[in-house]
Parts: C-alpha cells; sequence; structure tokens
C-alpha cells in the first residue's frame, strides 16, 4: 500500500460525457502528479501539483483539467471524452517537487465506449 | 520521439536466465530512477542513480548508471517468476518526471 488513494478503480462511460478522477496523497506529501497510461503511448505526464498551485505541466488536452485543493487532495477532470481517452489514470504523491520517490496509486481505469 | 528509449520493449524467458534491459537517451540527466509495475498496480521505485558510472545493487537486480549520465542498464541475476512485471526508467526533464515506454518482462517457471 502506497498510501496514495484514487477512486473510482474503474469507470465506464459514454463518448462526450465528463468525469472527475480523485486522489488524496500520503499523508505530508505535498506535490501531487498526474499520468495516463496506455498501452501504445506509455505513461505520459499529464500535470503536477505542489501545495495547491500547478508547477508542471505535461501533454494535458484541452479537455482535461485538474486542481490540487487545500486540503492537497486533487482532482484531474476529464470532459468531451473519446474513445482515445480509454485509459489507466495514475496519481502519484512526492514530498516536494521532482525530489526522491513518487508514490503511485493503483489507478483509476477509463473505458469510454 | 520518446526522450528515454527503453529496450527491448518485450523480454519472455525461463526462471534461472540472467538478463539486462536498457535506457537510453541523447540527454544528460542529474539522476535516473527505475520503478517496476506489476499488473493492476502503480509503478513501485526500485532505485535512484545520480552519479555518472555509479553501480546500485538490490539482491539480484544491478543497476548502472552510464558514465555521462545518459543511459543506464538494469540486469538481473537468476531470474525468477516474481520478477515478472514492467520495468520503467524515468528522468527529470524541464521540471516533469518522463518515463521510458518500459520493458516488459514474464520469466517463466
Amino acid at each position: 500500500d502506497s498510501g496514495v488513494t484514487q477512486t473510482p478503480k474503474h469507470l465506464i462511460t459514454a463518448t462526450g460525457q465528463r468525469v472527475t478522477l480523485r486522489c488524496s496523497p500520503r499523508s505530508g506529501d505535498l506535490s501531487v502528479y498526474w499520468y495516463q497510461q496506455s498501452l501504445d503511448q506509455g505513461l505520459q505526464f499529464l500535470i503536477q501539483y505542489y501545495n495547491g498551485e500547478e508547477r508542471a505541466k505535461g501533454n494535458i488536452l484541452e479537455r482535461f483539467s485538474a486542481q490540487q485543493f487545500p486540503d492537497l487532495h486533487s482532482e484531474l477532470n476529464l470532459s468531451s471524452l473519446e474513445l482515445g481517452d480509454s485509459a489507466l489514470y495514475f496519481c502519484a504523491s512526492s514530498v516536494r517537487t521532482l525530489s526522491g520517490e513518487l508514490f503511485f496509486g493503483e489507478g483509476s481505469r477509463l473505458t469510454v465506449l | 520521439t520518446q526522450l528515454l528509449e527503453q529496450s527491448p520493449q518485450f523480454l519472455s524467458i525461463q526462471e534461472g536466465e540472467n538478463l539486462t534491459v536498457y535506457c537510453n537517451s541523447s540527454s544528460v540527466f542529474s539522476s535516473l530512477q527505475w520503478y517496476r509495475q506489476e499488473p493492476g498496480e502503480g509503478p513501485v521505485l526500485l532505485v535512484t542513480v545520480v552519479t555518472g558510472g555509479e553501480v546500485k545493487k538490490l539482491k539480484r537486480l544491478t543497476f548502472q548508471f552510464g558514465d555521462a549520465r545518459k543511459d543506464s542498464s538494469l540486469h538481473i541475476t537468476a531470474a525468477q517468476p516474481g520478477d515478472t512485471g514492467l520495468y520503467l526508467c524515468a528522468a527529470s526533464n524541464t521540471g516533469k518526471l518522463i518515463f521510458g515506454q518500459g520493458t516488459t518482462l514474464q520469466v517463466k517457471p
């Protein structure tokens, strides 16, 4: 158990819909990272927050947005879903930004039909 | 184009064999990490290498960071079925931690 909690574990929805994925980081970790993992693209960095502020942005689509709340939990919002958005979405946390180990949650598997 | 190129992509071997997987880049990194991911779980950190030429051992796993800090290798001695998984290298680039595509290892009993 990494201490990072992601919900939901599985989600099936239709094209055009909107979903929210939730992440609670390890106790004491200030940084939260979101990654997308698909078979053909591997583990792709989406976005990182540190203590509520956006720190780094990767190849995150404009249809996707994220935020980190004062209690440090984070949400990833995916809208106007397309078939190609089907993937595993991982949240990770670390104490500081880009130093040391990233602790990953078990992921949220999104299936868009 | 992947910043971190891992090879091979897939490896299927018998228990007891030795293997090496590689992580290559044209960029220089201050440090590089190796993670292992098992089905249904998130990646878990195995090791961080920092110094060019550094060698770290974790039981039967030996990690090496290239002298120029552009590449790394992971050698497994006498592989066991429990070593089965996806091995990912990762490095920091322009403020983001990026991952290679990974090497999927299957060790058959």
